[in-house]
């Protein structure tokens, strides 16, 4: 089975504190993405990321930036964590030859 | 510029009656159509998708969906809700086939006994 892992499941950080969330796949999966989830607004693009080194801009990138050194691995960096970036960051890849798309578990993110 | 509208946030329907959950979406190209739906806690879950194969697609627990692309809509149906139906659902379009992933922002059903 595929496998999309966040290693941060739930965090609580202080404003003005930069957050790392991790995700790693393990299928050689191209497309990587990430999106946050707040009620209402369903699943808000990011960033994401065609291949090693390359990442563009979704619909709300202001306040992060991306980072994808290995195929297997894209990292979403909040520089200066303010309070209205608490939300469900997700990670998502797509299988280009399958056309499946893949979730990880989500990481839950508190800024106070 | 792509995108993918869901025509209504929420949709209130009585268990045995059919569901429409409506999607239209804007394309440049041939795209790839989605249905996913979530239930409180819960990850999402493949409804259906659409691959150019067939315009009428089925899916899982009885839903099916129809790509039209005159009216660039790929519309949710179920002749007959149940209260497990209950759930968020999000329309999601890859365009081009292989790029960027855009979600609908989600509509609510909610099933009454």
């Amino acid at each position: 089975d595929v496998k999309v892992t966040q290693s941060s499941r739930y965090l609580v950080k202080r404003t003005g504190e930069k957050v790392f969330l991790e995700c790693v796949q393990d299928m050689d999966h191209e497309n990587m993405f990430w999106y946050r989830q707040d009620p209402g607004l369903g699943l808000r693009l990011i960033y994401f990321s065609y291949d090693v080194k390359m990442k563009e801009k979704g619909d709300i990138p202001e306040g992060y930036s991306v980072s994808r050194e290995k195929k297997e691995r894209f990292s979403l960096i909040l520089e200066s964590a303010s309070t209205n970036q608490t939300s469900m960051y997700l990670c998502v890849t797509h299988s280009l030859g399958r056309n499946t798309i893949y979730f990880g578990e989500g990481s839950w993110l508190t800024v106070v | 510029a792509q995108s993918v509208t869901q025509l209504d946030s929420h949709v209130s329907v009585s268990e045995g009656t059919p569901v429409l959950l409506r999607c239209n979406y804007s394309s440049s190209y041939s795209p790839s159509l989605f249905w996913y739906v979530q239930h409180p806690n819960k990850g999402l879950q493949l409804l259906l998708k659409y691959t150019s194969a067939a315009t009428l697609v089925k899916g899982i627990n009885g839903f099916e969906a129809e790509f039209k692309k005159s009216e660039t809509s790929f519309h949710l149906t179920k002749p007959s809700a149940h209260m497990s139906d209950a759930a968020e659902y999000f329309c999601v379009v890859s365009d081009p086939p292989g790029g960027k992933l855009i979600f609908g922002q989600g509509t609510e059903l909610s099933v009454k006994p």
